[in-house]
């Protein structure tokens, strides 16, 4: 079945940027997403990516998508300690469930 | 953006009693609803998938007699936990859905329930 895999863990210095790399096996994904959750909350959809962008940018968040390598990471420039969280990468096709990774558990310190 | 709101928050019951959780979408109309469930240091799996005025479809290994799925109307859909007991406990997350384009295919999550089962 279809698969997303991401790292465990990353931790990065305040300031500095993170890089949260993905990868996924169904090449019929249509969506590709980022979610963050925060200890004990739900998730907050972060910023999404179809299928034939390559890359999409929103203030300090960048995604970028490689289809032939199916590949998908988000770079967070100038991390604050609040961007501490789990970040779940996660794809679907049109109107189906999505399939979520394990999460990278992101930890910034000052 | 939408909203889906999803109590209760946190619930802590005995084992054997039954526990319902609410999913409203509160300004777009969820055509179909998501449940997860997601253990502790695990990713969300999906349990079922609801479209309003049919039966939820149900995963492979997730007892539908033991997690009913309503979705009687485009704003609201209830996970009952049955009879639950300490291995239900988890934290269910609940997402809405109102079509197929490329602005409505975002699903919606609502901040989840954690059940305790004592």
């Amino acid at each position: 079945g279809e698969d997303v895999e991401q790292s465990l863990f990353l931790s990065v210095r305040e300031g500095d940027s993170s890089v949260i790399n993905c990868t996924y096996t169904d090449s019929s994904s249509t969506y590709l997403y980022w979610y963050k959750q925060e200890p004990g909350a739900g998730l907050q959809l972060l910023t999404y990516i179809f299928s034939n962008m390559d890359m999409k940018q929103d203030q300090r968040l960048t995604v970028l998508l490689n289809k032939k390598d199916k590949h998908l990471s988000l770079r967070i420039a100038d991390t604050q300690t609040g961007d501490s969280a789990i970040y779940f990468c996660a794809e679907n096709q049109a109107g189906t469930a999505l399939i979520f990774g394990k999460g990278t558990t992101l930890s910034v310190s000052s | 953006g939408a909203v889906v709101s999803q109590h209760p928050s946190w619930v802590i019951c005995k084992s054997g009693t039954s526990v319902k959780i609410e999913c409203r979408s509160l300004d777009f109309q969820a055509t179909t609803m998501f449940w997860y469930r997601q253990f502790p240091k695990q990713s969300l799996m999906l349990m079922a998938t609801s479209n309003e005025g049919s039966k939820a479809t149900y995963e492979q290994g997730v007892e539908k007699d033991k997690f009913l799925i309503n979705h009687a109307s485009l704003t609201l859909s209830t996970l009952t936990v049955t009879s639950a007991h300490p291995e239900d406990s988890s934290f269910y997350i609940c997402s809405g859905g109102n079509g197929v384009s490329v602005a409505k295919n975002i699903q919606y999550f609502g901040a989840g329930t954690r059940l305790s089962v004592l």
